[in-house]
């Protein structure tokens, strides 16, 4: 089965500073996988995420992810965070139903 | 709205109540899921169903738990006999393409 661990539960960042959020995936021969958002007391949204083709994906806010398959990676990165970022991000990965990572707490500091 | 609704938005219970959520998923899809998100977690699958068949609910977490979707729209979740350990977050989502899931904005359950 497979499975993805997000390696870090909190990250504080300062504002304006860049950001990445670690996420590490059981290996399989294929794989699709997602970041996913959840601001406080709203649902999830999906961030962005990885099917097939270009190995770097990008959100409409500034987010990006790099699929790297030797490392069986998808880290999340922002260059400039804003106040606005914080929030819970979920690494998932699909296994005919979304398998979820436990999270990480993305705290902006001012 | 075009998105998938659930109801209630919240749910307080008292233990041993039986409870039932209700999720309205996008007109067009034909899977929708069920996961359980509790405090400082992240979803937890429960159970999908293709149209009307239940495809998986060996995840489901007890033989209290129980889902439908009976003509291939709507589902319900019900829970038997509340436990304090069912307080959660009840999480639907629906999909057209398998891989791209929309999620409701959840049910809060609160067992006393």
């Amino acid at each position: 089965a497979q499975s993805v661990t997000q390696l870090d539960s909190q990250v504080p960042v300062f504002e304006e500073a860049p950001v990445e959020l670690r996420c590490n995936y059981s290996s399989s021969v294929s794989v699709y996988l997602f970041w996913y958002v959840q601001y406080p007391n709203q649902g999830l949204q999906l961030l962005l995420k990885y099917l097939s083709g270009s190995t770097l994906v990008e959100s409409i806010n500034g987010f990006e992810a790099e699929f790297n398959k030797s490392q069986t990676s998808f880290h999340l990165r922002k260059p400039s965070v804003h106040i606005s970022d914080t929030a819970e991000y979920f690494c998932a990965v699909w296994d005919d139903k979304i398998i979820f990572g436990k999270g990480t707490r993305l705290h902006i500091l001012p | 709205d075009t998105g998938v609704s659930q109801n209630p938005r919240h749910k307080i219970t008292k233990r041993g109540q039986n409870v039932t959520f209700r999720c309205d998923p996008i007109s067009e899809h034909n899977r929708l899921y069920w996961y359980r998100q509790t405090l400082g977690q992240g979803p937890e699958f429960l159970t999908y169903f293709q149209n009307e068949a239940q495809l998986e609910k060996s995840r489901l977490l007890s033989d209290r738990f129980s889902a439908e979707r009976p003509k291939g729209s709507f589902s319900t979740l019900e829970i038997q006999r509340t436990e304090q350990g069912d307080s959660a977050m009840y999480l639907c989502a629906s999909s057209l393409f398998q891989a791209e899931q929309f999620f409701g904005p959840g049910t809060r359950l609160t067992v006393l």
